[in-house]
């Protein structure tokens, strides 16, 4: 099976950067994957590594170490609307496996 | 065109009462799935297409009967449920495979169960 952890809540201030991790265990390993969900809404994917290394999409980058079984999403520039729950997903050869999720809550 | 539609939005039911979840997507995308979804939690997979044929079912109760009719539409059958089954029920397609890592939602269907 799979196992990912990642912190429940982060909170910042508009302007800042927050960093979320995430670390995983599990066997088949293809790659990560970030999704952003705002309350009442659906899961948004905002990337995916399958490689080591940092992939960047405008304000959003994304980091992967498969040898430490780990990867982090790094939001700059916060807005009010980054406001929302983050969750990492791992995909095996199977499924694509979810985190518990990351409640990040930016404040003016 | 990235969109996965679903309908309803909200949908209150009974328990002993027989509905039906739609979804579409016109991405030409050859997966598609169903996600259950409390709140405050994580989707959790319950049922994949690959290439309109069941390849996962996440030992779903009978209670919830998917169907796939063509490339662009899944249904889930919904019969005799349970109210702890009251949840955000999500739509999502990806282009290929059956775990890619990059999937598009749907708005979901938000059910209640009294």
């Amino acid at each position: 099976g799979q196992s990912l952890e990642q912190p429940s809540e982060v909170t910042a201030v508009e302007g800042a950067i927050v960093q979320i991790n995430c670390t995983y265990q599990t066997s088949g390993f293809y790659g990560l994957s970030w999704y952003q969900q705002h309350d009442g809404g659906a899961p948004t994917f905002l990337s995916y590594n399958a490689l080591d290394g940092l992939e960047e999409t405008g304000r959003f980058s994304s980091f992967l170490s498969r040898s430490d079984s780990y990867g982090y999403l790094l939001l700059q520039e916060l807005q009010m609307k980054d406001s929302a729950s983050y969750f990492c997903a791992v995909r095996d050869s199977y499924k694509l496996s979810f985190g518990a999720g990351t409640t990040v809550t930016v404040r003016a | 065109d990235t969109e996965v539609t679903q309908t309803p939005k909200h949908l209150v039911m009974g328990m002993t009462n027989k509905k039906s979840l739609k979804c579409e997507q016109h991405m030409g995308h050859r997966a598609m799935y169903w996600y259950k979804q409390k709140a405050k939690k994580p989707p959790e997979l319950m049922f994949v297409y690959s290439y309109e044929k069941l390849s996962i079912n996440e030992s779903v109760p009978s209670r919830f009967s998917p169907e796939c009719p063509n490339s662009s539409l899944l249904n889930l059958h919904l019969h005799a449920l349970q109210p702890e089954d009251s949840a955000l029920y999500l739509c999502a397609s990806s282009q290929r495979g059956t775990s890619e890592g990059e999937q598009y939602f749907g708005p979901g269907t938000r059910l209640t169960v009294t």
